[in-house]
């Protein structure tokens, strides 16, 4: 059972790069989500979808798009990258029912932003 | 807004201690809290949930916390604490009305186990 399944697990970008973070999950959950974790700030959400086709913002959403095209698949993308989006990207899943609270994460990927 | 406060960034305790990990919520709706754990180099994983039925919730691995509303807190505990316990610690709430299971995570708690 893979569950979340993050590639890739490590990148290294120079300023102005960009690149595209896959996230696929094989539980048939509609809700997925990416989050950020920096140290001393806990995880922050970065955008989320409650379906296909569908996305929105969560707190820190500038300079990171996403994309929800297959139920199972949610891409972060960010189009030019900067030393400030260096952090470890998490990916999430969660069945389509209110208030459980209970995410999947994937293992992280870790980007660094030269 | 919904949102947790984690007292203590890093906690130590010996081999066998009580384990008592400090978050206090900020809500202006009755809160759905939750504690989750990271081990190193892992995704998090859900620890145990307050959903409004219970008071005292019992997690896995031997991990409990009370929801106190007089006092705003929901405090994790382990009555004895193991080396693989070290770990980080994430309290968090549930954003908005819940429907969407957007989370609010604290800034998290190191536990290092000492033997």
């Amino acid at each position: 059972n893979a569950g979340v399944t993050q590639t890739p697990k490590f990148r290294v970008l120079k300023t102005g790069q960009s690149m595209t973070l896959l996230c696929a999950q094989d539980m048939n959950h509609e809700y997925m989500y990416w989050y950020r974790q920096d140290p001393g700030m806990g995880l922050r959400l970065i955008h989320y979808s409650v379906g296909e086709g569908t996305t929105a913002k969560g707190e820190v959403p500038d300079g990171y798009n996403v994309s929800r095209l297959k139920k199972q698949n949610f891409l972060l993308g960010l189009e030019s990258a900067a030393p400030s989006q260096t952090s470890v990207y998490f990916c999430a899943s969660s069945l389509a029912t209110s208030n459980t609270g209970e995410l999947f994460f994937g293992e992280g990927s870790r980007l660094t932003v030269l | 807004a919904q949102s947790v406060t984690q007292l203590g960034s890093h906690v130590s305790v010996s081999e066998g201690a009580l384990v008592l990990l400090r978050c206090n919520y900020s809500s202006s709706v009755p809160p759905y809290l939750f504690w989750y754990v990271q081990y190193p180099n892992q995704g998090l994983q859900l620890l145990l949930k307050y959903t409004s039925a219970a008071t005292l919730v019992k997690g896995i691995n031997g991990f409990e916390a009370e929801f106190k509303k007089s006092e705003t807190s929901f405090h994790l505990t382990k009555p004895s604490a193991h080396m693989s316990d070290a770990a980080e610690y994430f309290c968090a709430v549930i954003q908005g009305g819940g429907a969407t299971n957007k989370l609010i995570f604290g800034t998290g708690t190191l536990l290092a186990v000492q033997p």
